[in-house]
């Protein structure tokens, strides 16, 4: 079954600092969605980029979708102690989309 | 608020009983997906539901665990004898009427705890 991986797995960065979290998946997909999870607390949505697109903004996020290497890459930019949460990246693939395949998640700290 | 509600937040069971989790969908969605998590793992999706219809339990156990979202109320997602490992996160989320490209909207969970 597919997996998504998320890399890296905690990422801890100053303030101001732009944050890189990447995600790759094994099969066809019919999208990619980012969501944030604080702790505790159920997922967020934060951007959902089809497998048609290559690049999405929202923000202070930015998207990217590289379907020939299965590969997808999430930006924030001039993070904020606010941002500290987990990132996880899903995937509905082509038959089935309703259903989500979920990365590992990327731990993301921002520090004052 | 809209959102997806999940009750009870926190739930404790013992060994043997069971537990039943509750899901509100956001107003007007009749889509509604049940996952599981474990500690620093992501989600793993458990069963997709539409009005008074399965759609998919592929991610569900075979046996202790239905789900239901009848025509009037919550969806439910049943999990009978209940052992040490039922012992998670358990997410509910609703996406809208068309489903396909849609983001799906996560309740806060509840936290099963076996004891």
């Amino acid at each position: 079954s597919q997996q998504g991986e998320e890399d890296p797995q905690a990422l801890s960065i100053q303030e101001g600092e732009n944050a890189t979290m990447n995600c790759s998946y094994k099969t066809s997909i019919n999208n990619l969605q980012w969501y944030r999870q604080n702790s505790g607390r159920g997922l967020v949505h934060l951007i959902l980029i089809r497998s048609n697109e290559r690049e999405k903004h929202s923000g202070r996020l930015r998207v990217t979708l590289d379907t020939s290497k299965k590969s997808s890459s999430l930006l924030i930019t001039a993070s904020r102690a606010a941002d500290t949460a987990s990132y996880f990246c899903a995937t509905a693939v082509l038959q089935g989309a309703q259903k989500l395949v979920f990365g590992q998640g990327t731990r993301l700290t921002i520090n004052p | 608020n809209a959102g997806v509600m999940q009750n009870p937040r926190h739930l404790v069971r013992r060994r043997g009983q069971e537990a039943r989790l509750r899901c509100s969908p956001v107003k007007g969605h009749s889509h509604v997906y049940w996952y599981r998590q474990l500690p620093e793992e992501g989600l793993k999706f458990m069963v997709y539901l539409q009005k008074e219809n399965i759609i998919d339990e592929s991610g569900m156990p075979k046996e202790r665990f239905s789900a239901e979202f009848p025509k009037e109320g919550p969806s439910i997602l049943r999990i009978q004898q209940v052992v040490r490992g039922d012992s998670a996160a358990y997410f509910c989320a609703s996406s809208a009427e068309t489903g396909n490209n849609q983001p799906q909207h996560f309740g806060d969970g509840t936290r099963l705890s076996i004891l």
